[in-house]
């Protein structure tokens, strides 16, 4: 049982790129969700979805697109990548799609943007 | 605005003793979470305490929740080196459980 898969592990950006972070999960949870890390910040929830065809904004949406058309994928796009996206992003999902089921964890992305 | 807020920041003690690790939140809740992180890694669930409920426990962890104080401590018991990790909390709101917010963390460091 893979658990949740982020794809790629690290990436380098220039300014102005556009990329996107592949979530992938194998557990049929309904609820899937993206944060970034930066030191000192805690986690900072970008967008999440409580399921196929279903997206909110988290706290730090700006610069990020999300869609969710299968349950388990959830790939979050940046559009015009800036330097202040540095971070490492992570990729949650829970069976219950509420604050009562424990989330699960992928290891991460580590983007750099130059 | 981050929900939850950790206390201390840092905190290092000897192999044995006994960890405690506050968290502070501004909203009303439903649910209140406890993770670790390994240093670089995804964070692991621990425990899960819902707002009717005011102890947990699990293995060497205890969970308290204090909602008139909007307060959580967990405490780690007999700690060992591989304790060592930053520790989070997170809450959902009472009227919008299916955002999940982390605050910033508790650094922990096991000394030998």
């Amino acid at each position: 049982n893979a658990g949740v898969t982020q794809t790629p592990k690290f990436q380098v950006l220039k300014t102005g790129q556009s990329m996107t972070l592949q979530c992938a999960q194998d557990m049929n949870h309904e609820y899937m969700s993206w944060y970034r890390q930066d030191p000192g910040m805690g986690l900072r929830l970008i967008h999440y979805s409580v399921g196929a065809g279903i997206t909110d904004q988290g706290e730090v949406p700006n610069g990020y697109n999300v869609s969710r058309s299968t349950t388990e994928d959830f790939p979050l796009r940046l559009l015009s990548a800036a330097p202040s996206q540095t971070s490492v992003y992570f990729c949650a999902s829970s069976p219950g799609g509420r604050g009562n089921s424990p989330l699960h964890f992928g290891n991460g992305t580590r983007l750099t943007v130059t | 605005s981050q929900q939850g807020e950790e206390d201390p920041q840092a905190l290092s003690i000897q192999e044995g003793e006994n960890a405690t690790m506050n968290c502070s939140y501004k909203t009303s809740i439903n649910n209140l979470q406890w993770y670790r992180q390994n240093s670089g890694r995804g964070l692991v669930h621990l425990i899960l305490i819902r707002s009717n409920e005011r102890e947990k426990h699990s293995g060497r962890l205890r969970v308290t929740l204090d909602t008139s104080k909007k307060s959580s401590s967990l405490l780690i018991t007999a700690s060992r080196a591989a304790d060592t990790a930053s520790y989070f909390c997170a809450t959902d709101e009472m009227n919008r459980d299916d955002k999940i917010i982390f605050g910033k963390g508790t650094r922990l460091h096991i000394l030998p």
